[in-house]
């Protein structure tokens, strides 16, 4: 079953924040977070192990909550760069990943 | 190291053709996954192999057939098309044995249109 991203898209100006939910009804072991730019291949942004650790790529920075079976992502400041959609993918006991519906974030000058 | 490549980049197919989309990978990866990507819907995968002789089926497996005969290569059979087919394909990689702990790496995807 496909973790349930929120909200579906966001449109900023630079230098705004902005905040990307996942959520899963299965029990995970991990959560990655990639980017996608128009017409290109996902891009792999961070994982996060079982653990609660929270990680930081830059000004970009996640959380994984294993109890509650969910991930954010952060962006802060965000710069023309950012724009792109976001997917969380999520891996189970059986190892596969699964990724969600995606996030389109617009930042706008 | 050229990564995962696929081949294809765009197909053409009328209903009822089958076809193979081409998936290779030179980093030595034990899984290997196969993902379709249709407005609204994200990644979903479709088949998945975690070692040369080993795959398992996604969540929408219907209409495919996988085999991993190799490590590096993990091929996508349509074996009848159908224009709910029409998508983009996305092969995408992982050191480990699952996905659960190490990066995916993806091919830069075929698109496929079925009339």
């Amino acid at each position: 079953q496909q973790p349930v991203q929120s909200p579906q898209a966001v449109i900023l100006r630079e230098g705004e924040d902005a905040v990307i939910n996942c959520s899963s009804s299965k029990a995970l072991y991990s959560v990655h977070w990639y980017r996608q730019k128009h017409g290109e291949a996902p891009v792999f942004l961070m994982i996060l192990l079982k653990g609660g650790e929270q990680k930081g790529h830059d000004k970009i920075s996640a959380s994984f909550n294993e109890k509650k079976q969910q991930s954010s992502l952060y962006l802060t400041a965000s710069q023309l760069s950012y724009s792109g959609t976001y997917f969380c993918g999520t891996a189970d006991v059986t190892g596969k990943l699964i990724f969600g519906q995606g996030t389109t974030l617009q930042v706008k000058p | 190291n050229a990564g995962v490549t696929q081949t294809p980049k765009f197909q053409v197919l009328k209903t009822g053709q089958s076809m193979t989309l081409q998936c290779a990978q030179d980093m030595n990866h034990e899984y290997m996954s196969w993902y379709r990507q249709d407005p609204g819907m994200g990644l979903r995968l479709i088949h998945y192999s975690v070692g040369a002789g080993i795959t398992d089926q996604g969540e929408v497996p219907n209409g495919y057939n996988v085999s991993r005969s190799t490590t590096e290569d993990f091929p996508l059979r349509l074996l009848s098309a159908a224009p709910s087919q029409t998508s983009v394909y996305f092969c995408a990689s992982s050191y480990s044995r699952t996905a659960m702990n190490t990066e995916a790496f993806f091919g830069q995807g075929t698109r496929l249109t079925v009339v």
